[in-house]
């Protein structure tokens, strides 16, 4: 495997389901994010880790809890979630240590979340 | 405050025509800009970025932005477009920690 991969690629899960989105990145890359794709919306940012310690967390619902066991893995809790969640969930990586680089983002496909 | 602007949720070109998405920034540092693609059903790719020294900045698959500091713009042109460049296209701009903001995004139509 080369680069982002996200894990599932389409998910449909009712409200009161628990579920989880996982993320792993190749590419040696110190950071990752969270972010949520709506029609008609700019990307959100949700979470991002530096050296698998949360350094945003960008008021987002508790349903929605992030877990970054190593710098190489990502994953994204998901429990009574609301139908205004079903959305693109991306997943991206980059070499940035301290936050006082500016590199570029490296993302996954995305798992496309329908909640029912 | 960053904030980031696209001009137009939709633009239409014919195949060989020249390509121009337009992108307008709000920073209050000196900004790192980045244009990224997304084709149907992937992530987004890097297209070109932005970060000091030359101001026309080249990316993959023929595509260059110009960073102007009295407009603010960071405006995306490709002289000819053709019909694979039909995607999505967002703006995005990184003025410090994690955080990078994107634009709404603009979706290119390519007909022939």
């Amino acid at each position: 495997e080369t680069g982002v991969t996200q894990t599932p690629r389409h998910l449909v899960m009712g409200m009161t389901n628990k579920k989880s989105l996982k993320c792993e990145q190749h590419l040696g890359h110190n950071a990752m994010y969270w972010y949520k794709q709506s029609a008609k919306k700019p990307l959100e940012l949700m979470f991002v880790y530096s050296l698998e310690e949360r350094v945003e967390n960008n008021s987002v619902p508790s349903r929605f809890s992030p877990e970054c066991p190593n710098s190489s893995h990502l994953f994204l809790h998901l429990h009574t979630l609301q139908p205004e969640d079903s959305a693109l969930y991306l997943c991206a990586s980059s070499q940035d240590r301290t936050g006082t680089t500016y590199n570029e983002q490296f993302f996954g496909p995305g798992t496309r979340l329908t909640v029912l | 405050a960053q904030s980031v602007t696209q001009l137009g949720s939709h633009v239409s070109v014919s195949e060989g025509a020249l390509v121009l998405l337009r992108c307008n920034y709000s920073s209050s540092v000196p900004p790192y800009l980045f244009w990224y693609v997304q084709y149907p059903n992937q992530g987004l790719q890097l297209l070109l970025k932005y970060t000091t020294g030359a101001t026309l900045v080249k990316g993959i698959n023929g595509f260059e932005a110009e960073f102007k500091k009295s407009e603010t713009s960071f405006h995306l042109t490709k002289p000819s477009a053709h019909m694979s460049d039909a995607a999505e296209y967002f703006c995005a701009v990184r003025a410090g920690g994690f955080k990078t903001i994107f634009g709404a995004g603009t979706r290119l139509f390519v007909k022939a």
